[in-house]
């Protein structure tokens, strides 16, 4: 079965730690996304990665970091910097970054802080 | 800055009604639109993507239209279901990056 996987489907973080979200994808996609939803609002785009060992900022990348050391994976750091982490997290990729490429999801993380 | 509107926030009909969800966007200068379904607590799939030639797309009892003049967006559902209980996101994009700007959803409640 080709698809995304997220986990976990839960996680819970302390004041002040990290905490990292994983994502992987076997659709051999070159493009990856991780997005940020709150209620009441639009997806909001963190980071994206084009290629393997290439990443962008995206609308609200501060307090988050990744990595794209791999094709398939794109791993998600909330650091303590981010004040207000709790959140679902979704992760995407698709084949490439052109707009018109359709984006395949996870099924995302919810994150809370305790 | 571009921004998505999507009325309404959400819509209750009992089952078998045609009904239409719809999507704005202040810049009326959108190069594709995309309009995907997301069940509580999930991700989100995509049900239909319009490409900047086309004014138009169905699939199956879903159609999605798309008046670039207007800047507007319709998806149009046919013979509801309670299956189709869920929220619709739309998203579209300009043609001079790559980054999709997002509706906050329509929640669409099919009563059996």
């Amino acid at each position: 079965d080709g698809g995304i996987t997220q986990s976990p489907k839960y996680l819970f973080r302390k004041e002040g730690q990290n905490v990292t979200l994983s994502c992987e994808q076997n659709l051999n996609h070159d493009a990856m996304y991780w997005y940020r939803q709150d209620p009441g609002q639009g997806l909001r785009l963190i980071y994206y990665s084009q290629i393997v060992n290439d990443f962008q900022k995206g609308d609200i990348a501060e307090g988050y970091s990744v990595s794209r050391e791999k094709k398939e994976s794109f791993p998600l750091t909330v650091t303590s910097a981010q004040k207000n982490p709790t959140a679902f997290y979704l992760c995407a990729s698709s084949l490439r970054t052109r707009i018109t490429d359709t984006q395949y999801f996870g099924p995302g993380t919810r994150l809370t802080v305790l | 800055k571009q921004e998505v509107t999507q009325i309404p926030a959400a819509l209750s009909v009992p089952e078998g009604e045609n009904l239409v969800l719809n999507c704005s966007f202040t810049d009326s200068a959108i190069y594709n639109l995309q309009w995907f379904r997301q069940d509580p607590g999930k991700g989100l799939t995509s049900l239909l993507l319009i490409q900047s030639s086309q004014r138009e797309q169905t699939s199956g009892r879903l159609n999605a239209s798309l008046d670039k003049s207007s800047g507007r967006s319709t998806l149009y559902i046919a013979a509801s279901q309670p299956g189709d209980s869920a929220t619709y996101l739309c998203a579209g994009g300009g043609d001079s990056n790559y980054q999709l700007i997002w509706g906050a959803g329509t929640k669409l409640i099919i009563k059996p």
